[in-house]
């Protein structure tokens, strides 16, 4: 069955540079989610979208970190000037109307 | 939401032993739900509690919602390899946000 699907799954960047991970919810899913997740920790919450409008942005960690969900569906997270304690998991999560969220592979980010 | 305190942080066991993570919030929770994250894996749901004194069942693990709403618990029966990994709890606010804590790493030795 198609889940939750991000890419890249993997990517090093220079400090410095632009990195924009994309998200594949499930199909029909109206909730989509985004999640940082460092090494040893629990996911953060990043921010939330209810079909493309955005509830939720409180847990982006700074004006370098932009999402947006243009037609409802597919997702993109964009880190700009990437920095090194931006290396971390990001996870994407999707949902109906339940609480229940359905997670992605992640996309491992590593700054160099 | 309101974060949840998870203990213990770690626990290794011997398969076959029994295995339990406690939760424990300071108010009193409208929900909590349990996730599991195998090592390199991404968490996975594994049930959600609403209501108080709740207990479910999944085959060897048993998850309970306290009286208050304040606490719960996961406990799984006879532990095998294949259940190692991290636990979380997880509240979820009425905004749907979940927040998460460190949860508990579970080892099992063969």
């Amino acid at each position: 069955g198609a889940g939750v699907s991000q890419s890249p799954r993997y990517k090093v960047a220079k400090r410095g540079q632009d990195v924009a991970l994309r998200c594949d919810p499930i199909s029909g899913h109206v909730s989509l989610f985004w999640y940082q997740q460092a090494l040893g920790q629990g996911p953060e919450f990043l921010t939330y979208f209810q079909n493309e409008a955005q509830l939720d942005k409180s847990g982006l960690p700074s004006d370098r970190f932009f999402a947006e969900r243009p037609e409802g569906s597919v997702s993109t997270l964009k880190i700009q000037r990437t920095q090194q304690e931006d290396s971390a998991v990001y996870l994407c999560a999707s949902s109906l109307y339940t609480y229940e969220q359905y997670f992605g592979p992640g996309t491992r980010l590593t700054v160099t | 939401g309101q974060q949840v305190m998870q203990i213990p942080q770690y626990q290794h066991v011997q398969e076959g032993e029994d295995f339990t993570t406690y939760c424990n919030s300071s108010t009193t929770l409208s929900n909590i739900q349990w996730y599991k994250q195998r090592p390199g894996g991404h968490p996975v749901f594994l049930i959600q509690l609403v209501k108080s004194g709740e207990v479910k069942k999944q085959k060897r693990l048993t998850f309970q919602f306290g009286e208050a709403k304040k606490n719960s618990s996961l406990h799984i029966t006879a532990t095998q390899t294949t259940d190692v990994g991290t636990y979380f709890c997880v509240n979820a606010g009425n905004n749907r946000k979940l927040i998460w804590g460190l949860g508990t790493s579970l080892a099992v030795n063969p």
